[in-house]
């Protein structure tokens, strides 16, 4: 079965530092997404793209994080500076696309970030 | 905006005993309702769906129904196992909102023998 790839898993860093995350989404699909979720609450999405363009970032702190699919595929998720409220799981999901019966979104194991 | 409320947890249930987990949800138009499980350490896992009024999910022996009237979509289980030990989250997408989900802040379900 076909699964969404995340890495790392776990990532642990100094506040101020820069931190990378990379998805891999699911053969075929067209839309992917990067949600926040922090210990205790459920996921907020951060960022959605449809092949490499972005459809919705309205909830992406911009001064620190950046997000791109360059060629429509795999994703990298950056934050610089990495502040201490940025400890949390961060997921990726994929799905074929936006429309019904194309909207179910597979989420990745997650990357668990800790800032010290 | 769109809300999903979740019954706080945890849940503490016996094997075998009767699973009720209630979602209710604010929503502008006609979503589409999920709930997802997660285990520990783990991404999310969908584990049933329904995209209109009085749509009944199953899966895995859970069920869900898409109440309109009652804006809900409770989940339920006749016989949870140990297995099923998980953090349990409703969620909804708007449609023509993009796929965006919107999700409760879970319920920790642990289920002993």
């Amino acid at each position: 079965e076909a699964e969404v790839a995340q890495s790392p898993r776990y990532k642990i860093t100094e506040k101020s530092q820069a931190v990378a995350f990379w998805c891999d989404p699911i053969s075929g699909h067209a839309t992917l997404y990067w949600y926040r979720q922090i210990l205790g609450q459920g996921p907020e999405l951060l960022v959605q793209f449809q092949d490499e363009s972005v459809v919705d970032d309205s909830q992406l702190p911009k001064d620190r994080f950046s997000a791109e699919r360059l060629k429509g595929v795999d994703s990298t998720l950056k934050i610089q500076p990495a502040e201490l409220g940025d400890s949390a799981m961060y997921l990726c999901a994929s799905s074929f696309g936006s429309g019904l019966g194309r909207e179910t979104q597979y989420f990745g194991p997650g990357t668990r970030l800790l800032v010290l | 905006g769109d809300s999903v409320t979740q019954m706080e947890g945890p849940v503490t249930l016996s094997e075998e005993a009767f699973l009720t987990i209630n979602c209710t949800y604010t929503a502008t138009g006609y979503p589409s309702l999920f709930w997802y499980v997660q285990y520990p350490g783990e991404g999310l896992q969908l584990l049933l769906k329904a995209t209109k009024a009085d749509d009944k999910g199953s899966n895995k022996g859970f069920e869900a129904t898409y109440r309109k009237e009652t804006t809900s979509f409770h989940l339920e289980k006749g016989s949870v196992q140990v297995s099923d030990s998980a953090v349990y989250f409703c969620a909804l997408s708007e449609a023509g909102g993009g796929n965006k989900l919107t999700f409760g802040t879970g319920t920790q379900l642990k289920v002993e023998l």
